[in-house]
């Protein structure tokens, strides 16, 4: 069975500076998907960002990157310049391509704080 | 209104009371979906619906019994639940469930307390 891993429950950064979020997932398949959620205090979870394992390019926006590494089963997320607003519960997701069609797995969560 | 909105947003319940959450999605979707987030633990897929056809039940216990009417509407019918099901549970819905993975919309949830 599938497995998402975040090993950081809590991390905190300074405004306007940089933050990587950890995660890594435990798959026997080759093609799937990755995702971070945001879940900011308010409980709408809204998708931050999407990476497809076919692709070697890692998915980008704005202000949010992340370092897809397929071999190493890890996908981390990076925040520059980082904002009061991106305070947050961040959830690492995985989703089978083909397989049980919108199961998203998720891992715990990492609680983001924002230091002004 | 716009979105996925949940109601009630917090429900006090006993264990032996029958009570019933409501998600309704304004996004044209036809997929829609139940998750459960306990404190510490992985956010839960319960039910997934996709047409008004259930895809996919999660071994979830039967004091849970879903209810998909049409696209736009999904309950969670509650009755004889236990003090461990408390925990926020979460409506979300997306296009369709389908091999290429759309974008799942999520709702504020319902934090529910059973006592």
């Amino acid at each position: 069975a599938q497995t998402v891993t975040q090993s950081q429950p809590e991390m905190s950064v300074q405004e306007a500076e940089t933050v990587t979020l950890s995660c890594t997932y435990d798959t026997s398949e080759s093609d799937y998907y990755l995702f971070w959620y945001k879940q900011p205090p308010s409980r709408q979870m809204i998708l931050v960002i999407r990476q497809e394992a076919y692709k070697q390019q890692n998915a980008t926006e704005n202000r949010f990157s992340v370092n897809f590494q397929k071999a190493a089963k890890s996908f981390s997320l990076k925040i520059s310049d980082s904002q009061l607003g991106d305070a947050a519960m961040y959830f690492c997701a995985y989703e089978d391509y083909g397989g049980s069609q919108g199961n998203l797995i998720f891992g715990k969560g990492t609680k983001l704080s924002v230091k002004p | 209104e716009t979105g996925v909105t949940q109601t009630p947003r917090h429900l006090v319940m006993g264990m032996t009371n029958k009570k019933s959450l409501k998600c309704e999605q304004h996004l044209g979707h036809n997929a829609m979906y139940w998750y459960k987030q306990s404190a510490k633990k992985p956010l839960e897929l319960m039910f997934v619906y996709n047409f008004k056809e259930q895809t996919e039940n999660n071994s979830v216990p039967s004091r849970f019994s879903p209810e998909c009417p049409n696209s736009s509407h999904l309950f969670l019918h509650l009755h004889t639940l236990q003090p461990e099901d408390s925990a926020l549970y979460l409506c979300a819905s997306s296009q369709s469930v389908a091999e290429s993975s759309y974008e799942q919309y999520f709702g504020p949830g319902t934090r529910l307390t059973v006592t």
